[in-house]
């Protein structure tokens, strides 16, 4: 079946540190892999997108490249501010699912001033 | 547009006792979807209505739970008897279209806590 595994957390890092948050997948086919963000008491946000490999996501200075060579989706940001801490979630969705998503466990960023 | 609303966004219940949840989904969104969060693990996916119909409830974990959309508009998720297990977040997410390149719209969740 379909699976997401996402880096073990939290991540604590201080302002303007490079951030990675792993993410691998498995599913059959092609899916589209995506991340959502949740900032403290709001709602689950899409951060960024790719649906095809070797396309890259990009949105508030974050990136993550599709790679289905290594199933990998992993989100980096070059200099992280003290308003990115949230909860970070890899996610994926296959075309036979419709619009239904997979989700990772999520990952706890902390960014210090 | 109004987003995705979801009532109440904590709830505190004792195990044994029922709770209902309640999502309003974005006006004119047939799709409506119930995922949880349970103890920092990964949203999993209850289940999802077109309309007023169960199209897939695959997700939904055992016979206490019950979640209905009558009209085709709001949708509740009750949960009778709760166990100390079904602690965590609840979201709800809503879609115009069911199909693959249809954005969802997630609410807020509802925090549940059963003590």
């Amino acid at each position: 079946g379909n699976s997401v595994t996402q880096m073990e957390g939290p991540v604590t890092l201080s302002e303007e540190a490079f951030l990675t948050i792993n993410c691998t997948y498995t599913a059959t086919g092609y899916p589209s892999l995506f991340w959502y963000v949740q900032y403290p008491g709001e709602g689950l946000q899409l951060l960024l997108k790719a649906t095809k490999a070797d396309d890259k996501g990009s949105n508030k200075g974050f990136e993550a490249t599709y790679r289905k060579e290594t199933t990998s989706f992993h989100l980096e940001k070059g200099s992280v501010q003290v308003s990115d801490s949230a909860v970070y979630f890899c996610a994926l969705k296959r075309e036979t699912s419709g619009s239904r998503l997979t989700f990772g466990e999520g990952t706890q960023l902390t960014v210090n001033p | 547009e109004a987003g995705v609303t979801q009532f109440p966004s904590h709830s505190v219940i004792e195990k044994g006792q029922t709770v209902t949840l309640r999502c309003d989904p974005i006006s004119g969104h047939d799709n409506l979807y119930w995922y949880r969060r349970v103890m920092g693990k990964e949203i999993k996916f209850l289940l999802h209505f077109v309309k007023e119909s169960k199209q897939d409830e695959s997700g939904m974990p055992n016979n206490r739970f019950l979640a209905e959309r009558t009209g085709g508009t709001y949708s509740t998720l009750k949960v009778q008897p709760a166990e100390l297990e079904d602690s965590g977040v609840y979201f709800c997410a809503s879609s115009r279209k069911s199909s693959y390149n249809s954005p969802l719209h997630f609410g807020n969740g509802t925090r549940l806590t059963v003590t």
